[in-house]
């Protein structure tokens, strides 16, 4: 059973720069979310998929940020224009079916300089 | 709306001792409780679940949950701590069924002391 997994690791880039992170769930799972962690704070909730479809936005998902899942398999988180502020650990979660416990992968780690 | 409160933001126990982390929920509708442990520069594990069955869970690593509706509460316990067991555990809350995201607590730091 392969689990989570996300690429990057780690990315340091500098402010105004455009990132994007790559995040691969679980084969059969049809459910894709994404989450930032800041230092001493638990995960917040940005966005999730259900297969392709992009359901649902957290109002902390500003205009810079777009995540897509093509194909309803893999799925992207684009940061535009970055800032101080992003930097965070990026995590993303899969899951089978609504409700259902979330899979979590090992997370990006962000550095904004 | 959901919310999770973690009291103690750090807890020390001596190895051996008994564990116990708490978490109190508030929701709108029937609860689905979770806690996650994380190790440093890693994601989040899932340790146990509680999805309106049992009201005691039996998770991993030993630990076990019990959901209070009365109280609110979905404290996680473990009779005698390992050095192993020194991480973040976060609780979460989701709407059951209904969910689409988890809303996670600010985490509670358990250290383990030889």
């Amino acid at each position: 059973d392969t689990g989570v997994s996300q690429n990057p690791r780690h990315k340091i880039t500098k402010r105004g720069q455009n990132v994007t992170f790559r995040c691969d769930p679980i084969s059969e799972h049809n459910r894709l979310y994404w989450y930032r962690q800041t230092l001493g704070q638990g995960p917040e909730f940005l966005t999730y998929f259900q297969n392709e479809a992009q359901l649902e936005k957290s109002r902390l998902l500003s205009d810079r940020f777009s995540a897509e899942r093509p194909k309803g398999s893999f799925s992207t988180l684009e940061i535009q224009r970055t800032e101080q502020g992003d930097s965070a650990m990026y995590l993303c979660a899969s899951s089978l079916i609504k409700g259902a416990e979330q899979y979590f992968g090992p997370g990006t780690r962000l550095t904004v300089t | 709306a959901q919310s999770v409160t973690q009291l103690g933001s750090h807890v020390s126990v001596s190895e051996g001792a008994l564990v116990l982390l708490r978490c109190n929920y508030s929701s709108s509708v029937p609860p689905y409780l979770f806690w996650y442990v994380q190790y440093p520069n890693q994601g989040l594990q899932l340790l146990l679940k509680y999805t309106s069955a049992a009201t005691l869970v039996k998770g991993i690593n030993g630990f076990e949950a019990e959901f209070k509706k009365s109280e609110t509460s979905f404290h996680l316990t473990k009779p005698s701590a390992h050095m192993s067991d020194a991480a973040e555990y976060f609780c979460a809350v989701s709407e059951g069924t209904g969910a689409n995201n988890l809303f996670f607590g600010t985490g509670t730091r358990l250290t383990v002391i030889p």
